[in-house]
This record gives C-alpha cells, sequence and structure tokens, in this order.
C-alpha cells in the first residue's frame, strides 16, 4: 500500500502554543518510531511503539512531548508550551515487525516563531 | 563518546567512481545495520538493511559490517550525479530503538 504519510509537512507556530503532529504508517505494521532532525545532523531517537504501547519513550527531551498511538495504528505527537528550541523536522517510521526494515515518511517541518 | 560515529564529510569524487561510506560503532549489542539515502527537504529512504556480518549486494550497492571491528561500510559502484545525497548508517540492538549517524553529504561531480 501507500508509504508512511505525515501531516501537516509544514507547520508554523507562535511561541507558547500547542501542536499536533499526524502519522499514518504502512498499513499492518506493529512498530512505529518519531524522531526528530534538525538541520545537518542525524535523526534523533523520540519515542517507539509496537502496538498500541511506547515501548521506549527514553528520546523525549521534556514533559512538553508526549505521543499516542491508541489504536496501533495512527499516532499523534503533541507539543505543549512550544519552545524556539523545538524546530526542527519531526520524523515517522513504521515496520512490520521489530528488528525489520524501517520505512519513513517525508516528515513535518516545525518552526516556533 | 557517541554510539554511533560517522565522518560528515563533504565528500567529493568525480562521475564513475567508487564512494567508499564508513560508520564505527561502540555498542556489540546492535545487531541490525542499515543504510539510508536522504536528498534536501526529502525524508530518508532505505537502501540496504543487514543483520550479520559480511557483505550483501543490491545493484550498485554493497553494504558490509564487520562486527569484531564494530565497522560497517557502505558502497557505491559507478557512482551518478543523482548519488548526490547525505547518507545515514542507523543500527538496533534486538527489540530496541534504531540510533542514527549523523550522516556523511556526498557530492558526485559530473
Amino acid at each position: 500500500g501507500a508509504g508512511v504519510s505525515q501531516t501537516p509537512s509544514n507547520k508554523v507556530t507562535e511561541k507558547g502554543k500547542y501542536v499536533e503532529l499526524r502519522c499514518d504508517p504502512i498499513s499492518g505494521h506493529t512498530a512505529l518510531y518519531w524522531y526528530r532532525q534538525s538541520l545537518g545532523q542525524g535523526p534523533e531517537f523520540l519515542i517507539y511503539f509496537q502496538g498500541t504501547g511506547a515501548a521506549d519513550d527514553s528520546g523525549l527531551p521534556n514533559d512538553r512531548f508526549f505521543a499516542v498511538r491508541p489504536e496501533g495504528s495512527v499516532s499523534t505527537l503533541k507539543i505543549q508550551r512550544t519552545e524556539r528550541g523545538d524546530s526542527a523536522v519531526y520524523l515517522c517510521a513504521s515496520s512490520l515487525y521489530p528488528d525489520t526494515e524501517a520505512f519513513f515518511g517525508q516528515g513535518t517541518r516545525l518552526t516556533v516563531v | 563518546q557517541k554510539e554511533v560515529e560517522q565522518d560528515p564529510g563533504p565528500l567529493s569524487v568525480p562521475e564513475g567512481a567508487i564512494v567508499s561510506l564508513n560508520c564505527t560503532y561502540s555498542n556489540s549489542a546492535f545487531q541490525y545495520f542499515m543504510w539510508y539515502r536522504q536528498y534536501s527537504r526529502k525524508g530518508p529512504e532505505l537502501l540496504m538493511y543487514t543483520y550479520s556480518s559480511g557483505n550483501k549486494e543490491d545493484g550498485r550497492f554493497t553494504a558490509q559490517v564487520d562486527k569484531s571491528s564494530k565497522y560497517i561500510s557502505l558502497f557505491i559502484r559507478d557512482s551518478q550525479p543523482s548519488d548526490s545525497a547525505t547518507y545515514l548508517c542507523a543500527m538496533s540492538a534486538k527489540d530496541d530503538k534504531i540510533i542514527f549517524g549523523k550522516g556523511t553529504r556526498l557530492h558526485i561531480l559530473p
């Protein structure tokens, strides 16, 4: 089927606002990953879901960041009280099972002004 | 020491040359090794995936893993200008998150 879909592709928000970023994984993929990528850097791990549960959320930078995957498919990354330092490209990937090939979406470019 | 080390480049080579990209890592638990290609303002695209030491070939691309040295490589034969991109190595332990290198910027000169 279709690849990993992320919406919106671009988001500009004001400092202090709340944002939600959505990821639609490849159909049937059980594992879902969120990463953040700054210019000139590799993707930085945020959180990893296996099914509905967060298997590892050790990369979330602070309690302003939260992610959910209530039905084991679509995931939403939520950022409260956004700061200018949150500006980055947020990438989502999915894989059929853990330890299998992971495929990325095109990312959401978040700009906090 | 970062878990995955990758020279950021840039690396410039003439068209048709063989390109060698590599990463080192420190975590001996890593079992799964990947190479991604990323064009500007695009998501990473999976090129190669392997879980054993040795070589794996796919077209012009060869991935090499040496677990004893904690060293992985990607070779690109007959390089083309369209291969100009950032190449990211990535790896994971069993049932664990995927860790990425910083990426190497590659320029193929026509």
